[in-house]
């Protein structure tokens, strides 16, 4: 079946734009999990949802930073005015539920502020 | 504050010889854990865990050994393969009532034939 996938697989911008970064999670899938990668660091945390809510949004790193997610099904991360501090990978990653731990990842979305 | 470390930046293994890869946490929340690993330009695939109520866990080639009082956890791959050249991530679980992820900076594994 198909797994995660993200889109675009690559953004370039300009500091002081907006981006939208969006998760198809693998269908039946409850829980989804947003993950940021910078260069030389592991990945670090950024947002939970259950179905449409997210209980979870203590790893956005500022207010600049924003996720939905409709249906139960896609997520939209958006990044607001750019810093080049933001240039990174994003990874989405969905589970069957919250509580399984085994995650299933998307290829990620290297986003690069010039 | 880093909660799980992986202090080997990189590893090089002989084809056919042993990897051992370690981590190193520091919540004592933590009561799962998990290898991924990564090839570049792909997004992170599951390997193996275990729960905190093992001392191991073996599944094929790879064994995911866990020493609670130590608060480490290790990653053996044996006989190690080309192909097991990747980035390998430690993650870990709980304190929490759904599975989000804490992770180390990851382990450059290089297999050389």
């Amino acid at each position: 079946g198909a797994g995660v996938s993200q889109s675009p697989s690559n953004k370039v911008t300009e500091k002081g734009k907006d981006v939208e970064l969006r998760c198809d999670p693998i269908s039946g899938h409850t829980a989804l999990y947003w993950y940021r990668q910078s260069l030389g660091q592991g990945l670090e945390f950024l947002i939970y949802f259950q179905g449409n809510s997210a209980p979870d949004k203590s790893g956005l790193p500022s207010d600049r930073f924003s996720a939905e997610r409709t249906g139960g099904s896609v997520s939209t991360l958006t990044i607001q005015r750019t810093q080049q501090e933001d240039s990174a990978v994003y990874l989405c990653a969905s589970s069957f539920s919250g509580s399984s731990y085994e995650q299933y990842f998307g290829p990620g979305t290297r986003l690069t502020v010039t | 504050d880093q909660q799980v470390k992986q202090n080997s930046p990189s590893l090089s293994v002989q084809e056919g010889r042993i990897s051992i890869l370690n981590c190193d946490y520091t919540n004592s929340m933590f009561d799962y854990f998990l290898w991924y690993k990564k090839y570049p330009a792909e997004g992170p695939t599951f390997l193996i865990s275990i729960s905190s109520i093992k001392d191991k866990n073996e599944d094929g080639r790879f064994t995911v050994f866990l020493n609670k009082s130590a608060k480490h956890l290790s990653l053996h791959i044996v006989p190690s393969q080309p192909g097991d050249s990747a980035v390998y991530f430690c993650a870990a679980a709980g304190g929490t009532s759904y599975g989000k992820l804490t992770f180390g900076q990851g382990t450059i594994l290089t297999v050389h034939p």
